[in-house]
């Protein structure tokens, strides 16, 4: 299986502060990797996926990068609707596998 | 607006077989891949497994030898069964649509909103 790992786990921002979480694949997965928001208690919802594209409605100020083993995930100004658990998913292979999450709070 | 939602029971116990259904409304269940992942409370997301609407599927090896996916196209659902569960499976169960593209894409684009699922004597 794919060993897919986030970092860090969890993070403490202010309003208006630039978000950064990294992902980091145990192997060369191209670009084939999703970004998904979890609020509590829901289910996660599809924010990017190809590693760089946004999915229709999910606002501007989220964005993918990266491609190979090393990929990021940036909120450009936290919002404090933006305080939720991030999750990257791999779509190389079979199994897919997520990253054990981010946890964004707003400090 | 293609909606998913979760059904069965709350709680299974241990060494019987958990059987959830996944009913597709607003579009039909045809031409996609279905998936089920799992989620501990507390934990990260683990994929169960696809089924395409021709009945094919691919299981997670963690659990190949314990799920069994199957479809009902004349219904728009498809289901889930996990046999010889114990505390480790108590999870909330999500089914997905796993949206493939000619292009690359494949992504988990649109999810139930989980059931809790229970392993307890």
């Amino acid at each position: 299986d794919i060993q897919m790992t986030q970092s860090p786990s969890s993070l403490s921002a202010s309003v208006g502060d630039r978000v950064t979480i990294t992902c980091q694949a145990s192997q060369d997965i191209s670009n084939y990797l999703n970004w998904y928001q979890q609020k509590p208690g829901k289910a996660p919802k599809l924010l990017i996926y190809d590693a760089s594209n946004l999915e229709t409605g999910v606002p501007s100020r989220f964005s993918g990068s990266g491609s190979g083993t090393d990929f990021t995930f940036t909120i450009s100004s936290l919002q404090p609707e933006d305080i939720a658990t991030y999750y990257c998913q791999q779509y190389d292979n079979l199994p897919r596998t997520f990253g054990q999450g981010t946890k964004v709070e707003i400090k | 607006q293609v909606q998913l939602q979760e059904s069965g029971p709350g709680l299974v116990k241990p060494s019987e077989t958990l059987s959830l259904t996944c009913t597709v409304s607003g579009g039909s269940i045809s031409s996609y891949y279905w998936s089920w992942i799992r989620q501990p409370a507390g934990k990260g997301l683990e994929w169960i497994g696809r089924i395409y609407t021709s009945g094919s599927t691919n299981y997670n090896p963690s659990l190949k030898s314990r799920v069994t996916m199957s479809v009902d196209t004349s219904k728009n659902q498809f289901s889930l069964k996990l046999s010889s569960v114990t505390a480790a499976d108590t999870a909330v169960y999500y089914c997905a649509r796993d949206l493939i593209a000619a292009a690359g894409l494949d992504a988990f684009d649109i999810w139930g909103q989980g059931t809790m699922v229970t392993v307890s004597s």
